[in-house]
């Protein structure tokens, strides 16, 4: 399976600033994602990130918060932007080949915001 | 609103056990189901995909069942160990729901030796 490489791995944050979040792939794939996981909870979508063209992102989260790029088939970056203490959470790269294939994901990175 | 539960939240069995992990989805008009595993602090690892069109999936001591009529998929361990110990997660990829896995929330294993 492709390995997925996530920086940073942990951050405490400022409130009211932003950090980019990047993830790097080492084999091309057809599919990449962005998912949430809020303390205590489980994994929320927040967009597929589509090579080339705007993000499609989920029901309850805009491009202005969570600006995402994906410039080619192996990289991918999240941004979570003007962040409050709300967003505190881990924020995790996925990938799939084709449809038929399983779905891995990277290690997370864990957000703290003050 | 299709949504995945898992069932129990925690378990906690001794070394050796066979074990199972019960996960149910709202609509049966599914993709595929997904296991992984979640260590703490780490990411997600992927344990067994079921396809559909499958009845259940092995790998070692792990077997993945679906039915998607009663809208249940269950995973077994077989002689679990200390190292089995982590949070076991099932997703569902419904078919109207376009590519985004639904999450349950999990089941929290305790294996003791």
């Amino acid at each position: 399976s492709a390995v997925i490489s996530q920086k940073p791995s942990r951050d405490i944050c400022q409130r009211g600033t932003s950090l980019t979040i990047q993830c790097q792939v080492d084999s091309q794939v057809t599919m990449m994602f962005w998912y949430r996981q809020q303390p205590g909870q489980s994994l929320t979508l927040i967009a597929t990130a589509n090579q080339g063209s705007e993000a499609t992102y989920e029901s309850g989260f805009v491009i202005d918060k969570f600006p995402i790029s994906r410039p080619n088939l192996t990289f991918s970056t999240l941004t979570v932007s003007n962040m409050s203490p709300e967003d505190s959470s881990i924020y995790l790269c996925s990938v799939r080949g084709t449809e038929n294939q399983p779905q891995h994901f990277g290690d997370g990175t864990r957000l703290s915001i003050l | 609103k299709q949504e995945v539960t898992q069932i129990p939240a925690a378990l906690s069995v001794p070394e050796g056990e066979n074990l199972v992990l019960n996960c149910s989805f709202t609509d049966s008009a599914i993709y595929n189901l997904q296991w992984f595993r979640q260590d703490p602090g780490k990411g997600l690892t992927s344990l067994l995909l079921i396809q559909s069109s499958q009845r259940e999936q092995t790998s070692g001591r792990l077997n993945a069942s679906l039915d998607k009529s009663s809208g249940r998929s269950t995973l077994y361990i077989a002689a679990s160990q200390p190292g089995d110990s982590a949070t076991y997660l099932c997703a569902v990829r419904f078919n109207q729901a376009g590519t985004a896995l639904i999450f349950g929330k999990g089941t929290t294993l305790s294996v003791s030796s």
